[in-house]
């Protein structure tokens, strides 16, 4: 069965600090790779997404994923993190469109000004 | 930007009752999901509904949950007999479902709290 694993529960930063936020997943086969994010009192939403082709995607607000095959890895970057990027973040996968999305843990992300 | 909806954002309701959630999925999607958030764990997938059938589902999905599209626009997501245990975020999910890959998305969620 696939599984998620995010390895940071709670990470505190600073303003313009830099962000490395871990996801690894469990499935033997193709997957399609995701990280959403849930600002205080919202919705999930896309941050960015990887379906196939450069393992380095970017994503909005300055985010960006890499995809180590290897390492069934799928690391969130940021270079420079701002206040307003506190808010909680998931990686989540599936195997093919129309089907479940498993997610991770979440990882809480508390940037201080 | 077309946005999923979901009607109501919170509600409470004693144990034992019936609950029906709605959702309107993005007009020209094709897959719509239910996922639920207890308070402190994560999103877990509960059913995933195509084509006017249940295309996949969880063992969170057992007998007292059920999903229809009573007409052309709403999704709805019934609790039969509600438990304690129910109380969580619900959130339905659309897609395209084009090719092998495509991308959910989220209604801001209804917080069901049962009492």
């Amino acid at each position: 069965a696939q599984s998620v694993s995010q390895h940071n529960h709670h990470v505190i930063l600073s303003e313009a600090a830099s962000l490395e936020l871990g996801c690894n997943y469990s499935y033997g086969g193709t997957v399609n790779l995701f990280w959403y994010v849930q600002y205080p009192g919202q919705h999930l939403q896309l941050l960015l997404k990887y379906f196939s082709g450069d393992p380095l995607v970017k994503g909005i607000k300055g985010f960006e994923a890499e995809f180590i095959k290897s390492k069934f890895s799928f690391n969130l970057r940021k270079p420079s993190v701002q206040w307003s990027d506190t808010a909680e973040y998931f990686c989540a996968v599936n195997a093919q469109a129309g089907t479940a999305l498993i997610f991770g843990k979440g990882t809480t992300l508390s940037v201080s000004s | 930007e077309p946005e999923v909806t979901q009607t109501p954002s919170h509600q409470v309701t004693q144990m034992g009752q019936e609950v029906i959630l709605r959702c309107v999925p993005i007009s020209n999607h094709l897959y719509f999901y239910w996922y639920r958030q207890i308070l402190g764990q994560k999103v877990e997938f509960l059913v995933s509904f195509y084509n006017n059938e249940i295309s996949e589902k969880s063992e969170i999905f057992d007998d007292q949950f059920s999903v229809e599209r009573p007409d052309g626009s709403n999704f709805t997501l019934k609790i039969r007999s509600t438990k304690l245990e129910d109380s969580a975020m619900y959130f339905c999910a659309s897609s395209e479902a084009q090719g092998t890959a495509d991308t959910q998305y989220f209604g801001p969620g209804t917080r069901l709290t049962v009492l």
